[in-house]
């Protein structure tokens, strides 16, 4: 089966350099979340996206966007990258904000992020 | 502030025993807990779920056990087996469409 599509996996940047990270939700999934895990913690909700438009904000930077594009997948654009920016970014995908039960998400591979 | 913590960042089990991981929460709000699994250098896996109208769910060896007065859950692998070791995370969701995670806790099933 199809999973989440994360690219790239492994990312290396300078201090102020620009980052795209990319995301490619399962079929037919119309909602997309990205998290950030710093080393040894937890993973963090930056932002998330329903049928490409925001649907809610965590603990993103300024620095960073993100926006949904028509085919559902999503990026995540980071600038001025500093040296604190270094982590796995995950984005995860699901069938919507409607219905009852747990909101599972799928998660992808993630994609490492070293700021040097 | 965690508002949702795993204060065992490490477990080992002999397999075939119980394995019992542990997440405490604080706000009452939540509505759904979530267990993941995570191996290295792939994404969380969703295991399963428990809603807070609940306190326990079983889905073949795992088992989730809610306790709502101590805001407390945990998750019971029996048998444990040497494929369960991996890192597991806890997750609560408020409703929101997003999880807070605790810190995980890593599992480690000796054979």
């Amino acid at each position: 089966a199809a999973g989440v599509i994360q690219s790239p996996r492994h990312l290396i940047k300078e201090k102020r350099e620009t980052a795209t990270l990319k995301c490619y939700p399962i079929p037919r999934h119309d909602t997309v979340y990205w998290y950030q895990q710093g080393p040894g913690q937890d993973p963090q909700f930056l932002i998330s996206f329903y049928e490409k438009m925001q649907s809610d904000k965590g603990s993103i930077p300024d620095r960073f966007s993100a926006q949904q594009f028509s085919d559902y997948h999503s990026e995540l654009n980071m600038s001025s990258l500093e040296l604190g920016d270094s982590a796995l970014y995950f984005c995860a995908s699901s069938d919507g904000l409607a219905g009852s039960g747990a909101n599972v998400l799928t998660f992808g591979a993630g994609s490492r992020l070293t700021v040097l | 502030d965690q508002q949702v913590k795993q204060n065992s960042p490490s477990l080992s089990v002999q397999e075939g025993r119980i394995s019992i991981l542990n997440c405490d929460y604080t706000n009452s709000m939540f509505d759904y807990f979530l267990w993941y699994k995570k191996y290295p250098a792939e994404g969380p896996t969703f295991l399963i779920s428990i809603s807070s109208i609940k306190d326990k769910n079983e889905d073949g060896r795992f088992t989730v056990f809610l306790n709502k007065s101590a805001k407390h859950l945990s998750l019971h692998i029996v048998p444990s087996q040497p494929g369960d070791s991996a890192v597991y995370f806890c997750a609560a969701d408020s409703g929101t469409y997003k999880y807070i995670f605790g810190t995980g806790t890593r599992l480690k099933v000796l054979a």
